[in-house]
């Protein structure tokens, strides 16, 4: 199955800065790399996903990189705001039939 | 559109008490199921999955057990709740025949058992 790692598992930064986090995988046939938003009492939610014949995606103030050669993607967050504040996972899409879940990173956006 | 509900929202149960949590999608045939666990809020420990009616598969021992009696159904179950089954429990759904796609999430159900 795949083994995934995450890191780093908390994350403390100050409004205005950058965040990013890395997520190392091991299936090589995984060919989708999404990251998830979880806020308090909430379920996760998508909030960008790749797949592997791209490099890099954005959306507004979130982007997505891959190193396929390397097995690791990251999620970048620029310009942090407090609701930004939540826990991430991100869950490699490879062969095995079911869905595998980095340990999360809880994110602090300090005002 | 497709929708995911799961319910009760929050449970509070006595120790060895039944547990049934109920999880229905709506808008979409033949979806993989999950039931996740989430203690201390943050990592999710996957307990079962099913990729058909009738077909569960389990990934960790446990005080649990899981059915998928109609198709866009699945349900947790417990004959005698233990303490350590407190937690948050999620229920997630996605296209059929591949882990390459979107995984949808219910609103979890908070159990605490006393």
């Amino acid at each position: 199955g795949e083994n995934v790692e995450q890191h780093p598992s908390t994350l403390s930064v100050q409004e205005g800065d950058s965040a990013v986090i890395k997520c190392t995988y091991s299936d090589s046939a995984s060919n989708y790399f999404p990251w998830y938003k979880q806020e308090l009492g909430k379920g996760p939610q998508l909030i960008i996903d790749i797949r592997s014949n791209v490099g890099e995606k954005k959306d507004q103030r979130i982007a997505v990189t891959l190193n396929k050669t390397a097995k690791h993607f990251s999620l970048h967050i620029t310009e942090t705001q407090p609701e930004d504040s939540a826990v991430y996972f991100c869950a490699p899409g490879g062969s095995a039939r079911q869905l595998t879940f980095g340990s999360g990173t809880q994110l602090t956006v300090l005002p | 559109s497709q929708t995911i509900h799961q319910w009760p929202a929050t449970l509070v149960q006595p120790v060895g008490s039944p547990l049934s949590l109920e999880c229905t999608v709506e808008g979409t045939s033949n979806p993989n199921l999950y039931w996740y666990r989430q203690a201390a809020g943050r990592g999710l420990q996957l307990l079962f999955y099913s990729v058909g009616i009738g077909q569960i598969s389990s990934e960790v021992p446990q005080n649990l057990s899981a059915s998928r009696p109609q198709d866009r159904q699945f349900i947790l179950s417990s004959k005698k709740l233990l303490l350590s089954d407190s937690g948050f429990y999620l229920c997630a759904w996605s296209v059929s025949g591949t882990v390459n796609t979107e995984a949808f999430f219910g609103q979890g159900t908070r159990l605490t058992v006393v």
